[in-house]
């Protein structure tokens, strides 16, 4: 099973928004309704930000949104804050009933 | 207080054996699924297993298939990750996390443990 595909890294200034996308394939992304998100800091655990594709958490910030678009699922961050800088991964059911995750993508805050 | 708490990292020459441990309180632990997920130093979350609320299904991903058994007790809320012909290439991090099923869906990997590493070296 291959990883899906994010960008390395994604930047913003302040305020900015910015999407973060998730590449996979029919046989992942596209066939599934459950495309997960994760925010890990330095030396944390990860963190659920996002699941079925666009539903957050109790306490997660609504400046998180999730879509899925085909065999692509994004991940929306606006008003960038200072803390929203961390690595982010994608993931997503399969149709070998397994679990594959995304690459990772450094956000950076300018 | 919701928690999963990992042990039985350390570190195994290759083609040794550990088992990790996945010890769940403050929910009902046979509501959810258990995930094993690893991360390498430096490198991304690569998923490793998992299993359903009373174990009858599992499943690995390709590279720990025929070395790795996953299994749970649901009386002890315990959840393990047998590892044996272990490779230097198993050196990360290793992560358990719950999911929980409903009608239309899943409420996602929401809550994680704080992981513990193992090291593959001679």
């Amino acid at each position: 099973q291959s990883a899906l595909t994010q960008p390395a890294s994604v930047s913003g200034s302040p305020g900015q928004s910015i999407t973060i996308s998730c590449t996979g394939t029919a046989s992942d992304v596209g066939g599934y309704h459950y495309v997960s998100w994760f925010q890990q800091h330095p030396d944390k655990a990860p963190k659920l930000i996002i699941y079925d594709v666009f539903n957050r958490p109790s306490g997660v910030s609504d400046r998180f949104s999730g879509s899925k678009s085909g065999n692509t699922a994004s991940l929306t961050i606006s008003g960038l804050l200072a803390e929203d800088e961390a690595d982010y991964y994608c993931s997503s059911y399969t149709s070998r009933t397994t679990q594959v995750f995304g690459g990772g993508t450094k956000v950076t805050v300018l | 207080e919701v928690l999963l708490v990992e042990s039985g990292g350390g570190l195994v020459q290759p083609g040794g054996s550990l088992r990790l441990s996945c010890v769940a309180s403050g929910f009902t632990f046979s509501d959810y699924w258990i995930h094993w997920v690893r991360q390498a130093p430096g490198k991304g979350l690569v998923w490793v297993s998992r299993i359903t609320t009373e174990g009858g299904g599992a499943d690995y991903a390709d590279f720990v298939m025929g070395r790795f058994t996953i299994s749970r007790d649901n009386a002890k809320n315990t959840a393990w990750l047998q590892m044996d012909s272990l490779r230097v290439e198993d050196t990360a991090v290793y992560y358990c996390a719950r999911l929980k099923l409903h009608g239309g869906g899943s409420y996602g990997m929401d809550v994680w443990g704080q992981g513990t590493t193992v090291t593959v070296s001679s």
